[in-house]
């Protein structure tokens, strides 16, 4: 059974970098043509992609416009996990943040995993 | 960029009775495999999103024959035949032929 579990601060100062982690179980973070996303939901912007990672014959990544220009995604293979690094915060980047896999086998099968979320609040 | 958009955006269900959420797309959501990339999600309380169906009318594992999708291009429809208890919740329709820029729709909270 796949389990993606969250871990990072859930306060971080206006301006500094938000850093989390997904860690992988029952997967691997580097099999062939898989893809890990991080999203967030805010009562704002409701549910939010922030970026993929993906993985064929080498690491693809694609990040969503709204926070392109201050956020990697950076997928570890020694320790089979992927984190999320978002810099230069706002109050505007308070959400819950989730990790998640895109299942299938060759097709697409949704969002079929997800890890336990991560309240994140930006405030001094 | 596609928009979702959800209706009705609150359901009170009877247990026992069927229950119907639909979600528009402003485009199409059907791929040139024949399939319409359209995914339903349910937030129970306290939880993450859970999937329940994708490419438009396939149920996830584990998810029971009560809930089913169904829909083409731009109009889609989630239905549970018999809605129960553990069916509280918010239920969110996400498009995925756009990927890796995903959308979802604003949510529809079932309450029973």
């Amino acid at each position: 059974q796949v389990q993606l579990q969250q871990s990072g601060p859930g306060l971080v100062k206006p301006s500094q970098t938000l850093s989390l982690t997904c860690a992988i179980s029952g997967d691997s973070v580097s099999r062939k043509n898989s893809a890990w996303y991080w999203i967030r939901h805010s009562p704002s912007r409701g549910l939010e992609w922030l970026g993929r990672a993906s993985y064929g014959s080498k690491w693809y990544y694609d990040y969503a416009e709204s926070v392109k220009s201050r956020i990697t995604i950076n997928p570890d293979t020694s320790k089979n996990q992927f984190s999320l690094q978002l810099y230069s915060v706002t109050p505007e980047d308070t959400a819950v943040y989730y990790c998640a896999r895109v299942g299938g086998l060759g097709r697409y099968g949704g969002l079929d995993v997800w890890g336990q979320g991560t309240t994140v609040t930006v405030s001094s | 960029d596609i928009v979702m958009t959800q209706s009705p955006l609150s359901l009170p269900a009877t247990p026992g009775e069927p229950a119907a959420i639909s979600c528009r797309s402003s485009q199409s959501l059907l791929h040139t495999d024949g399939y319409s990339y359209v995914d339903w999600y349910l937030q129970k309380p306290g939880q993450s999103p859970q999937l329940l169906i994708f490419l438009g009318s396939i149920r996830a594992s584990g998810v029971p024959d009560r809930f089913s999708g169904s829909g083409s291009g731009t109009d889609f429809t989630l239905k549970i035949s018999r809605v129960e208890a553990d069916d509280v919740g918010i239920y969110y329709c996400m498009q995925a032929i756009d990927t890796p820029r995903l959308a979802f729709g604003p949510g529809t909270k079932v309450d029973v």
